[in-house]
């Protein structure tokens, strides 16, 4: 069975700074998809960004990035110039590829994020 | 364009009740999936329903079970309500013939379920 781990339960910056987010999983499987996810108080999940595992090109949505370790099985978000709308829980999720039983998302514990001004 | 909505969006029973959770998906979704978040948690995977079948269950006892309608709106029932039952209720939805590209899901905001 798969497992993510996030290790850090919370972390606290200033306005502007970058801010590093850690995940790591464990899998046996070569093809994967990995995910973060953000959990504002509103309580919906919101996709931050996607990594397809067969690609070793680290994926970017504006100031969001992964650093995508395959080998070491880490996943870490990156985010620059945070904003204060940033704040929220940050979850890493894993998911098989289609074609191998139901897709579901296995989560970690998450990541209370918070960004003072 | 709506998105996933689920009702009722917060919900008080006592030990031994039982509940109903509603959700709609995402329009042109046709695959729901429930999950539990209890608190300072990450979710977990309840079941997934396609083509108004179950199609995988993750580690949950027979106390949960769900119902997919013909319009690819879902049901979640839990009988005989403990007080560890306590948590949110998300769903999720997506389009089969989409998962290829894997975009993750699409959640609603869930259903805060409060038993006492």
């Amino acid at each position: 069975a798969q497992t993510v781990t996030q290790s850090q339960p919370e972390m606290s910056v200033q306005e502007a700074e970058t801010v590093t987010l850690s995940c790591t999983y464990d899998t046996s499987e070569s093809n994967y998809y990995l995910f973060w996810y953000k959990q504002p108080p509103s309580r919906q999940m919101i996709l931050v960004i996607r990594q397809e595992a067969y690609k070793q090109q680290n994926a970017t949505e504006n100031r969001f990035s992964v650093n995508f370790q395959k080998a070491a099985k880490s996943f870490s978000l990156k985010i620059s110039d945070s904003q204060l709308g940033d704040t929220a829980m940050y979850f890493c999720a894993f998911m098989k590829p289609r074609g191998q039983g139901a897709q579901k998302l296995v989560f970690g514990q998450g990541t209370r994020l918070t960004i003072n001004p | 364009d709506a998105g996933v909505t689920q009702s009722p969006t917060h919900l008080i029973k006592t030990r031994g009740q039982q509940v109903t959770l509603r959700c709609s998906p995402k329009s042109g979704h046709d695959t729901v999936s429930w999950y539990q978040q209890a608190l300072g948690q990450g979710p977990q995977f309840i079941f997934q329903y396609y083509e108004e079948e179950e199609r995988q269950r993750g580690n949950f006892p027979d106390r949960f079970s769900g119902h997919q309608f013909p319009n690819y709106s879902s049901e979640l029932n839990v009988n005989a309500l403990l007080l560890g039952d306590s948590a949110l209720y998300l769903c999720a939805s997506s389009r089969r013939d989409s998962l290829s590209s894997n975009y993750g899901y699409t959640f609603g905001s869930g259903t805060r379920l409060t038993v006492v």
